[in-house]
């Protein structure tokens, strides 16, 4: 039974290109939550999302960051015209039902050039 | 003043030694989870608590609900558990679902 699994693993954007951060809970987990860690900065909530519904976005920027988590398939952060401002480790993690034990992934590095 | 404070931010330790790392939140909380991140590494869960005390290995974690206080010890600490000790509140009403608030993390080295 595979852990959370993130790709890429390390992902270099330019300034206003396009970041898409990858995601694949656990087997059997319907619950994934996204967190940023900028540098030298603790881990903050993003958004947290259930097969195909946005449960609380309250931690997503306003503009350029989308998240989903469709049907089929990984869930996906992403990243419109990044800035430097956005090189940050992100992780997901994904939980079996509410309020059972997340799982974290290895996490992207994203680094923006 | 964050909701989840840790304390020391940094500590440094010879090998063997007995170490404690505190964790204060000032929310109600439905669970706390004790994490580790190793320099750019992912993030391993250590420890989920709602109450009490548990215990893996060298590792030994204990919360008390009405002081809102919980802790984290590592006996006879090794170099290798030089890392990040991350503690994280899940708050409660439990309609919240799995989102976690965390602290800042403390820094553990452990010297040979």
């Amino acid at each position: 039974n595979a852990g959370v699994m993130q790709n890429p693993r390390h992902l270099v954007r330019r300034r206003g290109q396009e970041a898409r951060l990858r995601c694949s809970p656990m087997k059997g987990h319907s619950h994934v939550y996204w967190y940023r860690q900028l540098p030298e900065e603790g881990l903050k909530f993003m958004v947290y999302l259930q097969k195909e519904n946005i449960i609380d976005e309250s931690g997503m920027p306003k503009e350029r960051f989308s998240a989903e988590f469709p049907k089929e398939g990984p869930s996906i952060l992403r990243i419109q015209q990044v800035v430097r401002g956005d090189s940050a480790a992100y992780f997901c993690a994904s939980s079996f039902a509410l309020n059972t034990e997340a799982f974290f992934g290895q996490g992207t590095r994203l680094t923006v050039v | 003043k964050n909701e989840v404070e840790q304390s020391p931010q940094n500590l440094t330790a010879q090998e063997g030694e007995f170490i404690t790392i505190n964790c204060s939140y000032s929310v109600g909380i439905s669970a706390l989870h004790w994490l580790q991140q190793h320099p750019g590494g992912g993030i391993v869960s250590l420890f989920m608590l709602s109450s009490g005390k548990k215990k893996h290995g060298r590792l030994i974690a204990t919360i008390n609900i009405q002081e809102k206080h919980s802790s984290l010890h590592i006996t006879a600490s090794h170099p290798r558990d030089s890392a990040v000790y991350i503690c994280a509140v899940r708050r409660a009403p439990e309609t919240s679902g799995s989102r976690l608030t965390f602290g800042e993390g403390t820094q553990l080295t452990v010297n040979p």
